[in-house]
């Protein structure tokens, strides 16, 4: 399995562009994630979802939008890009039940808006 | 509703040295927890978790923690530093069978002098 994978690893945008992050995970895990970190602030979530069609907004999804059209595949849409949205993000995937609801993280993309 | 607290944004030790990274907890419901470590431009993997099993857990590495329901604590330990433990950690709770959002704490640095 190669887990979860994301790309780009880095971009460089400038204000007022607009970008994909693309994430992608091969477990058929139903629940994904999408982060922000900053430094020392730890992770803030942006959305979720819980299943193909399904998605919902978590702490900090202005700016952002998200697709789930498929178990797979979970992209986060930035339109117009911000000083603000400078940050590392990170997809996770989780799988539920059995004790597990442990999340499994991609290797994240280093966005810069200039 | 829930919440981390991880005391302490940078713990620094001597090579050799015990590890104790501090983690403590709210949750309304009994928590499913966890301690994440990310090492320099990576994503978060899982070191250890929790989950109503045993209170004492071990992870990989060497490092375990231990379930304090009365202390609302889930500390980590590891008897001997490394350098190669210098990263990142998270600790993270969710509520067992319920919400399936995770919250994190702010993270703590570890720095490993030789």
């Amino acid at each position: 399995n190669a887990g979860v994978t994301q790309t780009p690893k880095f971009r460089i945008l400038k204000i007022g562009q607009s970008m994909t992050l693309q994430c992608a995970q091969d477990m058929n895990h139903n629940y994904m994630y999408w982060y922000r970190q900053d430094p020392g602030m730890g992770l803030k979530l942006i959305y979720y979802s819980v299943g193909a069609g399904i998605t919902d907004k978590g702490e900090v999804p202005n700016g952002y939008n998200v697709s789930r059209s498929t178990t797979e595949d979970f992209p986060l849409r930035l339109e117009l890009a911000a000083p603000s949205q400078t940050s590392v993000y990170f997809c996770a995937s989780m799988v539920r039940g059995g004790g597990r609801d442990e999340q499994f993280f991609g290797p994240g993309t280093r966005l810069t808006v200039l | 509703a829930q919440s981390v607290t991880q005391l302490g944004s940078h713990v620094s030790v001597s090579e050799g040295a015990l590890v104790l990274l501090r983690c403590n907890y709210s949750s309304s419901v009994p928590p499913y927890l966890f301690w994440y470590v990310q090492y320099p431009n990576q994503g978060l993997q899982l070191l250890l978790k929790y989950t109503s099993a045993a209170t004492l857990v071990k992870g990989i590495n060497g490092f375990e923690a231990e379930f304090k329901k009365s202390e609302t604590s889930f500390h980590l330990t590891k008897p001997s530093a490394h350098m190669s433990d210098a990263a990142e950690y998270f600790c993270a709770v969710s509520e067992a069978g319920g919400s399936y959002i995770p919250t994190f704490g702010r993270g703590t640095s570890l720095i490993v002098h030789p």
